[in-house]
């Protein structure tokens, strides 16, 4: 089992819809957990923290499940402009200052 | 800010050659990561660096040499270039350890080696 696991898509949705992305991760002890946007041959960044309680920003809302070690990345009234590969990366308990990534869901917004 | 830089931008090798990869970060930060990106897959950590005159391995670092003799910059050599390196390289600073704060990329280094 991989470390850090996603769905690589494509999601395909319209503008407007909601779509959301699960991240799995393998070591029950992890404690930091992020998610990143990459557009198409660019650099990632940071899209935002996942803290134990979940957090929103906007449109978008993070969770951790540490039950069942995965987190979720869910996005509202998706735009055009959300198009981009979500990668999920995590501080693995074993790791150290290290993060370890997903390989990315890649989201295409249609009109 | 210029935040992370990387130079060059692309380039193409041939098998055996050597290179350096150029990565500087103004933010004064300690920690220090090279990442490589192959299509379609994640990031997978090269080398990384908690601060001057400090580095460690990552998960692929066969192939690939650092050093850090200062704050500011971290190259990354290859020494015999094979195809197997074809790749974007990324760098990647951050003030504290990766479990408490975000890492900032640099803008990628595309390497092909023919």
């Amino acid at each position: 089992r991989k470390e850090v696991e996603q769905d690589p898509g494509p999601f395909n949705v319209p503008e407007g819809a909601t779509v959301a992305f699960n991240c799995t991760y393998s070591n029950s002890a992890s404690q930091s957990f992020f998610w990143y946007r990459q557009d198409c041959r660019k650099e990632p960044k940071l899209l935002m923290s996942v803290y134990s309680s979940g957090n929103e920003d906007g449109r978008f809302t993070a969770q951790l499940n540490r039950a069942s070690q995965y987190i979720s990345l869910l996005i509202r009234d998706s735009k055009l402009s959300d198009s981009a590969t979500y990668l999920c990366a995590v501080n693995l308990q074993s790791s150290g200052d290290k993060l370890t990534f997903g390989t990315g869901t890649r989201l295409a917004v249609r009109p | 800010n210029a935040g992370v830089t990387q130079t060059p931008k692309f380039r193409i090798l041939k098998i055996g050659q050597s290179m350096t990869l150029q990565c500087t970060q103004d933010m004064n930060h300690n920690y220090m990561y090279w990442y490589r990106q192959d299509p379609g897959m994640g990031l997978k950590l090269i080398y990384y660096s908690v601060g001057a005159g400090i580095t460690d391995k990552g998960e692929v670092p066969n192939g690939y040499n650092v050093s850090r003799s200062t704050t500011e910059d971290f190259p990354l050599r290859l020494e015999l270039a094979a195809p197997s390196q074809t790749s974007v390289y990324f760098c990647a600073s951050s003030d504290t350890g990766a479990g408490q704060e975000t890492q900032y990329f640099g803008p990628g280094t595309r390497l092909l080696v023919l």
